[in-house]
């Protein structure tokens, strides 16, 4: 069984850009989160979705982050304009859902590492 | 939000010596799950913990869940060099707010 895909791995930008992140979660996973990592840090939750619908997006900073998940399936992370403080590793991690009920583990992807110069 | 803290955020050991990481947290967790990182990786499901109070065991892993579910401790008998990364707590019931992590180095 493939994992959870994400792309791409590493990515330097210069701040002001726009950058976006791929990932495609592990087929029939219909909770999907995105996560942001700081070195030294514990993930910390930008957005999960149930299906296409964004269940939870407090932690959103949605002056400059959006993101889609079409279909609920494939989702797109993506930051417009990017500043120094974005730096970090963006995590994608999907799970089951059965009957409204979190069925247990999150499967994580191998992370996007940006990098705002 | 939730706030999940977990000491101690380092530990060195000698290999061979045990290892404990606390989890706490400032609400009542439905669950709590946990997660090991390696160095320039992503995190890995270890456990998940429902009952209060509950105790588990993975080989030289124990995981126990408090009675009030507001804490959790996880502890690695006589560590090997293989134990070395990050260990993190993760609690709610949707979400999963993860803890500050704790980074174990094991001397050989």
């Amino acid at each position: 069984e493939a994992g959870v895909v994400q792309s791409p791995r590493y990515k330097i930008i210069e701040k002001k850009q726009p950058v976006a992140f791929w990932c495609n979660p592990i087929s029939g996973h219909n909770t999907l989160y995105w996560y942001l990592q700081n070195l030294g840090q514990g993930p910390e939750l930008l957005i999960r979705y149930e299906n296409e619908e964004a269940v939870d997006d407090s932690q959103l900073p949605k002056d400059r982050f959006s993101a889609e998940r079409l279909k609920g399936v494939d989702s797109t992370l993506k930051i417009q304009p990017a500043e120094l403080g974005d730096s970090a590793v963006y995590l994608c991690a999907s799970s089951s859902r059965r009957a409204g009920v979190n069925t247990g583990e999150l499967f994580f992807g191998e992370g996007s590492r940006l990098t705002v110069l | 939000g939730q706030q999940v803290m977990q000491i101690p955020q380092y530990q060195h050991v000698q290999e061979g010596e045990d290892f404990t990481t606390y989890c706490n947290s400032s609400t009542t967790l439905s669950n709590i799950q946990w997660y090991k990182q390696r160095p320039g990786g992503h995190p890995v499901f270890l456990i998940q913990l429902v009952k209060s109070g509950e105790v588990k065991k993975q080989k030289r892993l124990t995981f126990q869940f408090g009675e009030a579910k507001k804490n959790s401790s996880l502890h690695i008998t006589a560590t090997q060099t293989t134990d070395v990364g990050t260990y993190f707590c993760a609690g709610g019931g949707n979400q999963f707010y993860f803890g500050t992590g704790t980074s174990l180095t094991v001397i050989p």
